[in-house]
């Protein structure tokens, strides 16, 4: 069975410090994995994904993620917080890269001023 | 370019009363699907179709039904509504292929008193 567990529920930072939203997967197929972000009342939007072509994936916004199979983890990192990051973020399997998503339960980041 | 569009944005119900949530989307993809969204429990399939005429259930597909009579629709019925359907309803669409991303609506938030 495909599972994703995002070890933090809430994270939160003072702006202009790093961010570190952890991730860990469980796929019995060579997974895609993807980041998306929601903010308050809208809907989600991709971040980054992972697709097998790099271990280290960048995206939108100056985030970036890395693929650790070792460790089976994909942990999303920025190393500057804004306070237009404030959202909730959602880390997500699709088990053999195919259209079934696994979602986490989301990881709510406050960014203080 | 409206990509996925969910009507209507917010919805109050009474108990036991029926409706329809509306999905489309306009960009010919095959898979579509329903999630519901519940605090600290991320995103749970509901149901799911891989192209006209198909549809399976998801994760929790108890008091939802489905059809796909076209690409573009994908509606969600409520039979009799309950308090534990109270949730944001996503409708997502995704291309046909290995490690593609989803394209989400907007939402549903719905309340079943």
């Amino acid at each position: 069975a495909q599972s994703v567990t995002q070890l933090d529920s809430h994270v939160s930072v003072s702006e202009g410090t790093p961010v570190l939203l952890r991730c860990n997967y469980s796929s019995s197929y060579s997974p895609s994995l993807f980041w998306y972000v929601q903010h308050p009342n809208k809907g989600l939007q991709l971040l980054l994904k992972y697709t097998s072509a790099a271990t280290l994936v960048k995206g939108i916004n100056g985030f970036e993620a890395e693929f650790k199979k070792s460790e089976t983890s994909f942990h999303l990192t920025k190393p500057s917080a804004h306070m237009s990051d404030a959202a909730e973020y959602f880390c997500v399997v699709t088990p053999g890269g195919f259209q079934k998503l696994v979602f986490g339960t989301g990881t709510r980041l406050l960014v203080s001023p | 370019n409206a990509g996925v569009t969910q009507t209507p944005k917010f919805q109050v119900l009474k108990t036991g009363q029926s409706m329809t949530l509306q999905c489309a989307q306009d960009m010919n993809h095959e898979y579509m699907s329903w999630y519901r969204q519940d605090p600290g429990m991320g995103l749970r399939l509901i149901h799911y179709s891989v192209g006209a005429g198909i549809t399976d259930q998801g994760e929790v597909p108890n008091g939802y039904n489905v059809s796909r009579s076209t690409t573009e629709d994908f509606p969600l019925r409520l039979l009799s509504a309950a308090p534990s359907q109270t949730s944001v309803y996503f409708c997502a669409s995704i291309p046909t292929g290995r490690n593609t991303e989803a394209f989400f609506g907007q939402g549903t938030r719905l309340t079943v008193v």
